[in-house]
């Protein structure tokens, strides 16, 4: 069956450190791969998808980029954090072809100090 | 935008009772999914329904379709305390790799 992880769970950093959190999927090949922002009691907000290795869609302008090195590997990075970048981030997968139910990580607290 | 808006924000009920959500979109849809999420956890799929059906029943969970008044609405029969719980519609549109989601429903059972 497939399953996916991300972490770390909670994450607590300073204004203007680096940022890196991993998501890593298996049993299965070629998904589709997500990053969602969650703002407290909102909806989710897409900030990145990735059809394929090196494949990135940006959905919003801001302070963060992805990067898919595996197949099955969905990195968020931020080279300075800022305050506004605090939230509850989610990994997600799909099938290929993006019409399919998305399977969500337990996803990451980001807090900015 | 093709947000999914759903209503109410919030629904607190008795437990055994029934529990209706719903959700509105702008634009033509290819699918229309339902999730759930618990506090602090991420989001499970709970049903899709396809543009072509207009109802579709999993367990407790009865999900009908409405596409030409552009709305969705999830019933959740016979509630349990563990139905506590935020939804979230999210439409899918044709020739495109990505889902928009609502901005929830956050359900509380009273037990």
């Amino acid at each position: 069956s497939q399953t996916i992880h991300q972490w770390p769970a909670t994450l607590v950093q300073p204004v203007g450190s680096p940022l890196s959190l991993e998501c890593t999927v298996e049993g299965t090949s070629n998904p589709n791969l997500y990053w969602y922002r969650q703002a407290a009691g909102r909806g989710l907000q897409l900030l990145f998808y990735s059809v394929g290795i090196g494949q990135i869609s940006s959905e919003v302008p801001q302070n963060l980029s992805a990067s898919r090195p595996q197949d099955r590997q969905f990195i968020l990075s931020s080279k300075k954090l800022l305050l506004s970048d605090s939230g509850f981030y989610l990994c997600a997968w799909s099938p290929l072809g993006g019409r399919q139910p998305q399977h969500f990580g337990d996803g990451t607290r980001l807090s900015i100090l | 935008s093709q947000q999914g808006e759903e209503d109410p924000q919030a629904l607190s009920i008795q437990e055994g009772e029934n529990a209706t959500m719903n959700c509105s979109y702008k634009t033509s849809i290819n699918n229309l999914q339902w999730y759930r999420q618990n506090s602090g956890r991420g989001l499970v799929h709970l049903i899709l329904i396809r543009s072509n059906e207009r109802e579709k029943h999993s367990g407790r969970l009865r999900v009908t379709l409405d596409t030409s008044k552009k709305s969705s609405s999830l019933l959740i029969t016979a509630s349990r305390a563990a139905d506590t719980a935020s939804y979230f519609c999210a439409v899918s549109n044709f020739g495109n790799e990505k889902l928009t989601f609502g901005t929830g429903t956050r359900l509380t059972i009273i037990p």
